[in-house]
């Protein structure tokens, strides 16, 4: 099946310092998603990637959705302490609500004041 | 928009004890109703995929008997951990899909369950 690689596993960073991760895949998918989680609470979704090559934006995160569909990154700039949880990568086969998630396996991220 | 709710955030059940949690989708319909399990430090793991008034579709090793999946409407899905064990011990997480025709997954708030 299709898995995700996802690196790195952990961050730690200084507040203000800027932030990259990203996921790869050994197949394609049709929609890149990106969440955050934070400790005991379900993942919220930060940004939707649709088309190979897009690139956006959610305030001072910025995302890619890469041209060969197999991988993408999540850029954070300035980060502030509230950045601290894990983020995971998620990639989207098809293209209906019935769609399963492939998830990458997190990254952890501490941001020190 | 896009808020879904879980029902209890915890519970604390004997061995051999059903629980049954909620899954609401709040301000929306939901087409597609997902369960997952997440185990301490690691990634979701998806359990079972439900559309209103049709039977889950369970994922590979996932016991359909012991996790009984209920879509009764558009927007709530339900879990039922019958006879549960300490092994069932974990953090469930639904989520819901199919705002506004999009396939976005939203997720709930998860439901830390212990079964002592």
């Amino acid at each position: 099946g299709q898995q995700l690689n996802q690196s790195p596993q952990s961050m730690f960073i200084q507040e203000g310092e800027d932030v990259s991760m990203n996921c790869t895949s050994s197949s394609i998918f049709n929609t890149w998603l990106w969440y955050k989680q934070d400790p005991g609470e379900g993942p919220v979704l930060l940004i939707a990637l649709y088309k190979a090559g897009e690139l956006t934006s959610n305030g001072r995160l910025t995302a890619q959705f890469g041209i060969t569909r197999k991988d993408s990154f999540l850029n954070i700039s300035a980060s502030i302490p509230s950045d601290v949880g894990i983020y995971f990568c998620a990639g989207q086969l098809g293209e209906t609500s019935g769609s399963r998630l492939t998830f990458g396996e997190g990254t952890q991220l501490t941001v020190n004041p | 928009g896009a808020v879904v709710s879980q029902h209890p955030s915890r519970v604390i059940c004997k061995s051999g004890t059903s629980v049954k949690i909620e899954c609401r989708s709040l301000d929306f319909q939901a087409t597609t109703m997902f369960w997952y399990r997440q185990f301490p430090k690691k990634s979701l793991m998806l359990m079972a995929t439900s559309n209103e008034g049709s039977k889950a579709t369970y994922e590979q090793g996932v016991e359909k008997d012991k996790f009984l999946i209920n879509h009764a409407s558009l927007t709530l899905s339900t879990l039922t951990v019958t006879s549960a064990h300490p092994e069932d011990s974990s953090f469930y997480i639904c989520s819901a899909s199919g705002v506004r025709g999009a396939y976005e997954q939203y997720f709930g708030p998860g439901t830390r369950l212990t079964v002592t």
